[in-house]
Formats: structure tokens, C-alpha cells, sequence
């Protein structure tokens, strides 16, 4: 059973597109969040949703929109993707003031 | 906001020694440290954390130490093996934070034989 799983775990597109990632955990946590992170292996964090709610929500262009329709669902919505978009996604949740736990990221390539 | 600073970029030891990693944190209220290991291609996991109300923890061949004076925090790893050989991130939560983890910029750790 994976704790906290993506799709896909690859995504290779075109400039201009709009492509979804989606997050499932199974852990029963109330916290989710998105970190990107870049080809220098930097994790930065984008947002964060604590029981559907919008809690953090980092400067991250308007292009990027997260969407919670229960606490064990965290999706990402990137529109007009552009080349520096390229990253990997992880997905995280975490239970209180625990640590987080990853799911195994999702490999964004835009051509 | 707080900012985590992460020295060496890149380590390289020998199979047997130890490696030493260092975290410098900004916001004094931050109380919650962990580290994480990422193997290439994988996912951070996390290996061990660190309370503000506690100085040093171990768990078996790793430790991390914390001197919230200083704001350091380091993680130890003795008797290194190659499977030690990863990225290990430092990360540091602030108080109040809604659970936000700020991470150091990760160090590239080569156990060679």
C-alpha cells in the first residue's frame, strides 16, 4: 500500500499546455502540500491545504492552482505551462506538527 | 520567514568513517528540525528529527545534535556504508508556521569504498 501516491509519475509536454497532477494519501493526515523541486535538487514549497483549506500558498505564479476536494486529495493545476516549469512536483502530507512523508514525485518535462 | 543554510554542498568519505552535515537556521522560533535522505530518483524520507526542547538524539549509526543558542544543527553519520551514499536535506519548521518546512539546500554524500 503506497502512503502518499502521484500521477503521473512522468509528464512530458509542450510550451503553452495545461496539465494536471494528482495526489492521494492513505494515511489519514490532515495536511497536504506541493513542494517543487528544481534541477539544482532545491525543495521549495508552492501551497499547502490542512483539511481542504487553503493554508500556505507560496509565491508561485497565478498559472499554478491547487485543488483540495477532501483531505486525502491534493491535485495541481498548471496552466500555460512554460520550459521553466520543468521540475519534479512532490506531494507531501503530514498529521499535526509531524513530519512530512513524500509520495514519489511527478517529473515534469516541458519542451 | 526563515531561511536554512546547509554546508557542505558535497561530501566524499571513506567506507567506515564518519560524515558531519551543518544547518544553520534565522528564525529563533522555529522549533522542529528533521532530516531527510533522498536516494536518486527517489523520494525524501525522513531518517531522524529533532525537537527544541531536546539537545542530541540517536538512532543506531545516526545522531543530530541541535544548540539552539547558535541556531546550528548538525546530522552525524558514523561507520558510513555505501548505502549511506545519497542527498540529505536539513529542514527547519518556525512556530506558527501552519507545519511549513523550510529545507537547507541538500548535501551530496559519496561513501566510497
Amino acid at each position: 500500500d503506497t502512503a502518499v501516491s502521484q500521477t503521473p509519475k512522468y509528464l512530458v509536454t509542450q510550451m503553452g499546455n495545461d496539465k494536471s497532477i494528482k495526489c492521494e494519501q492513505n494515511l489519514g493526515h490532515d495536511t497536504m502540500y506541493w513542494y517543487k523541486q528544481d534541477s539544482k535538487k532545491f525543495l521549495k514549497i508552492m501551497f499547502s491545504y490542512n483539511n481542504k483549506e487553503l493554508i500556505i500558498n507560496e509565491t508561485v505564479p497565478n498559472r499554478f492552482s491547487p485543488k483540495s476536494p477532501d483531505k486525502a486529495h491534493l491535485n495541481l493545476h498548471i496552466n500555460s505551462l512554460e520550459l521553466g516549469d520543468s521540475a519534479v512536483y512532490f506531494c507531501a502530507s503530514s498529521q499535526g506538527q509531524g513530519g512530512y512523508t513524500f509520495g514519489s514525485g511527478t517529473r515534469l518535462t516541458v519542451v | 520567514g526563515e531561511n536554512v543554510e546547509q554546508h557542505p554542498s558535497t561530501l566524499s568519505v571513506q567506507e567506515g568513517d564518519s560524515a558531519v552535515i551543518k544547518c544553520t537556521y534565522s528564525d529563533s522560533a522555529s522549533n522542529y528540525f528533521p532530516w531527510y535522505k533522498q536516494e536518486l530518483g527517489k523520494r525524501p524520507q525522513l531518517i531522524i528529527d529533532i525537537r527544541s526542547n531536546v539537545g542530541e538524539k540517536k538512532d543506531q549509526r545516526i545522531a543530530v545534535t541541535l544548540n539552539k543558542t547558535a541556531k546550528h544543527f548538525s546530522l552525524h553519520i558514523t561507520e558510513t556504508q555505501p548505502e549511506d551514499s545519497a542527498v540529505y536535506f536539513c529542514a527547519a519548521r518556525a512556530a506558527g508556521g501552519g507545519n511549513k518546512l523550510t529545507f537547507g539546500t541538500g548535501t551530496q554524500l559519496k561513501v566510497e569504498l
